[in-house]
């Protein structure tokens, strides 16, 4: 059981629109503690996407984009490309476990 | 630009131990922290611990305490990170990443910008 609730898949269309959400609790986002998001490609290692809930790394096209708000924080991804189809996944810290927290994790598939 | 490069793949008995290293290259070793982050087949993401070799002072997330040491050599601009009494569960792909802090007025937090290539760990009888 992840302390950062994600839904397990997502779906859209390429050229769709599609949100992915991430659910905390009053130790981590919900303390105020930032949200980093991760792209994995199939077979390959994580790689940084949005950092500070809404910045993007050089590189990474503005067609992704992080937000947060209260206990929860989202990532947008518009114009969908089949090069999206990954699993993404949240990051914060926790207070009360004191350690580095993650999501479980979203498969995208572009349709 | 910050490169990390693993060790190769570990096939472990149980209660075995099991060492992986994180060679970095660019940028200044000694001042940036090192975390372990490890991947089960088909599940998530889990952090393990992390050493900031300036410091080498480790901490770790509760549930490896006792089982995992991490350490660097900053001679060689090396992390290490060993578990030790392995079980079936521990199999998985562990990851060495680069943390940055990221700070604003009223918040701290911590993530990473560059990631080694992974070592997947088998334990087997």
């Amino acid at each position: 059981q992840s302390v950062l609730t994600q839904p397990p898949s997502v779906s859209g269309a390429p050229g769709q629109r599609v949100t992915i959400s991430c659910t905390g609790s009053s130790s981590n986002i919900g303390a105020g503690y930032d949200v980093h998001w991760y792209q994995q490609l199939p077979g390959t290692a994580p790689k940084l996407l949005i950092y500070g809930n809404s910045n993007r790394p050089s590189g990474v096209p503005d067609r992704f984009s992080g937000s947060k708000s209260g206990t929860s924080a989202s990532l947008a991804i518009s114009g969908l490309q089949a090069e999206d189809e990954a699993d993404y996944y949240c990051q914060s810290y926790d207070s009360r476990l004191s350690a580095l927290v993650f999501g479980g994790g979203t498969k995208l598939t572009v349709l | 630009q910050v490169q990390l490069v693993q060790s190769g793949a570990e096939v472990k008995k149980p209660g075995s131990s099991v060492k992986v290293s994180c060679k970095a290259s660019g940028g200044t070793f000694s001042s940036y922290t090192i975390s372990w982050v490890r991947q089960a087949p088909g599940q998530g993401l889990e952090w393990m611990g992390r050493i900031i070799p300036i410091l080498g002072i480790p901490n770790h997330a509760q549930q490896f305490q006792g089982r995992i040491t991490i350490t660097a050599d900053k001679a060689t601009s090396t992390a290490y990170m060993e578990l030790s009494s392995l079980r079936s569960e521990d199999t998985a792909v562990y990851y060495c990443a680069r943390e940055k802090v990221y700070s604003t007025s009223s918040s701290t937090t911590y993530y990473f910008d560059s990631w080694g290539q992974g070592t997947p760990v088998t334990v087997s009888s």
